[in-house]
């Protein structure tokens, strides 16, 4: 049980497009859903989190114009990077969870992210 | 976001040792603390939540214990199998969100 699927899990596109990455909970209702990002030899970074029919809130430095986050339903939420450049290439791993603060959070497998 | 250290950053066991390694976090506003195990090109499983200063969970060779007053937590792996090696990451949590720690990668060698 327990499962997060995240797609794609790797994309390239050119700079100035739109890439959308969608996480999905396939066996429970996540209320609330999380994105991150991963530099190279860093830790997971925590972009924002989104709530199912709220709107995301987003960490300091994100810019949430940049990375638009939709939590439509309590199984999916889209992370879409508008007009990419070389400098948003990352991986970016959603997570969900149940309820409370202290549940866990099951994690996608996340997606590589390549900005030519 | 808090600030997260784990240590060693990466450590090298031959099959059937034990080994450990450290999770350093700030103790005020904490809530929970979480360990992943991250293995190349799969999700991060999750490990253990601990919440009480003193808590010891475990999951067959795995345990961990918690110390909430000074801010640490270790993590312990008992007679090391090559599918152990992996990556571990800890999580405090403050506030309604995780902390990640940068992760300890152990190679367990035959």
């Amino acid at each position: 049980g327990a499962v997060v699927s995240q797609h794609p899990s790797r994309v390239i596109c050119k700079s100035g497009t739109s890439v959308k990455i969608e996480c999905r909970s396939l066996d429970f209702q996540a209320t609330t859903m999380f994105w991150y990002r991963q530099f190279p030899k860093q830790s997971l970074m925590l972009m924002a989190t989104s709530n199912e029919g709220s709107k995301a809130t987003y960490e300091q430095g994100v810019e949430k114009d940049k990375f638009l986050i939709n939590h439509a339903s309590l199984t999916l939420s889209t992370l879409t990077v508008t007009s990419a450049h070389p400098e948003d290439s990352s991986f970016y791993i959603c997570s969900a969870r149940t309820g409370l603060r202290t549940d866990t959070q099951y994690f996608g497998p996340g997606t590589r992210l390549t900005v030519l | 976001i808090l600030n997260v250290e784990q240590s060693p950053q990466s450590l090298h066991v031959q099959e059937g040792d034990s080994t450990n390694f450290t999770c350093s976090f700030p103790s005020s506003n904490f809530y929970a603390l979480h360990w992943y195990r991250w293995e190349t090109a799969k999700s991060p499983e999750a490990l253990f939540v601990m919440t009480l200063n003193g808590d010891e969970k475990k999951k067959g060779r795995i345990s961990a214990t918690l110390n909430t007053k000074e801010g640490y937590s270790y993590l312990y792996i008992k007679g090391s199998q090559p599918e152990d090696s992996a990556t571990y990451l800890c999580a405090p949590g403050n506030d309604y969100k995780l902390s990640f720690g940068a992760g300890t990668t152990v190679t367990v060698r035959a």
